[in-house]
């Protein structure tokens, strides 16, 4: 099983700043997601976070506020932009094994915005 | 629309009473149902991937099932050590953009009680 790294593991940041997520993961997977967790909720999912390309959007996320990278097999980036009390969240990484179809979960990035 | 619901939303054990946690699901084209174990603070910790009706995995004092509908994650003797949240997914077929992401649950929170 893949191991996934997140950093930071927590962050307090100001209303209308900007946060970028690190997710690396310790061997190749073949996709890479971005989930969100509100307080007392599920997890919900951002976008599919591609290989050199555009990342894929679930309804209600957009790119502008949520731009996400993927340079290569094991890393990926989430930026939060102009952030609001609202995007008080957990962020979680995940990717999907090469040889299966299990998806494991970074520990998540507590972020909340004053 | 693909929906998954657990049932029920906590429930309270006394360490050795075993019992079942439901999870009912909607999807066009199951390709695989997942369960997870989070502990507070945490990403969630893969447990399950049951692929087909009828398919059985066990592990430790954990047993989950799967039928047409839903699947059963049964825990016999359970110790205060389970205590946790423990999420069902399901990953639908191609599903617009985002092939191979999962579709979670609320979870259900368990606790166990010397």
């Amino acid at each position: 099983s893949a191991v996934i790294s997140q950093k930071p593991s927590r962050d307090i940041c100001q209303r209308g700043t900007s946060l970028t997520i690190q997710c690396q993961v310790d061997s190749q997977v073949t996709m890479m997601f971005w989930y969100r967790q509100q307080p007392g909720q599920s997890l919900t999912l951002i976008a599919t976070a591609n290989q050199g390309s555009e990342a894929t959007y679930e309804s209600g996320f957009v790119i502008d506020k949520f731009p996400i990278s993927r340079p290569n097999l094991t890393f990926s980036t989430l930026t939060v932009s102009n952030m609001s009390p609202e995007d008080s969240s957990i962020y979680l990484c995940s990717g999907t094994g090469v040889d299966n179809n299990e998806q494991f979960f970074g520990p998540g990035t507590r972020l909340t915005v004053l | 629309e693909d929906q998954v619901t657990q049932s029920p939303e906590a429930l309270r054990l006394q360490e050795g009473e075993s019992s079942s946690l439901n999870c009912s699901y909607t999807v066009s084209g199951l390709r695989g149902l997942f369960w997870y174990r989070q502990d507070p603070g945490k990403g969630p910790e893969f447990l399950f991937t049951l692929y087909s009706a009828g398919e059985e995995k066990e592990k430790e004092r954990l047993k989950a099932t799967l039928t047409k509908k839903e699947s059963f994650l049964h825990i016999t003797a359970p110790k205060p050590e389970d205590s946790a949240t423990y999420l069902c997914a399901v990953q639908a077929g191609f599903y617009g953009g985002s092939q191979g992401n999962l579709i979670f649950g609320k979870g259900t929170k368990l606790s166990v009680k010397p």
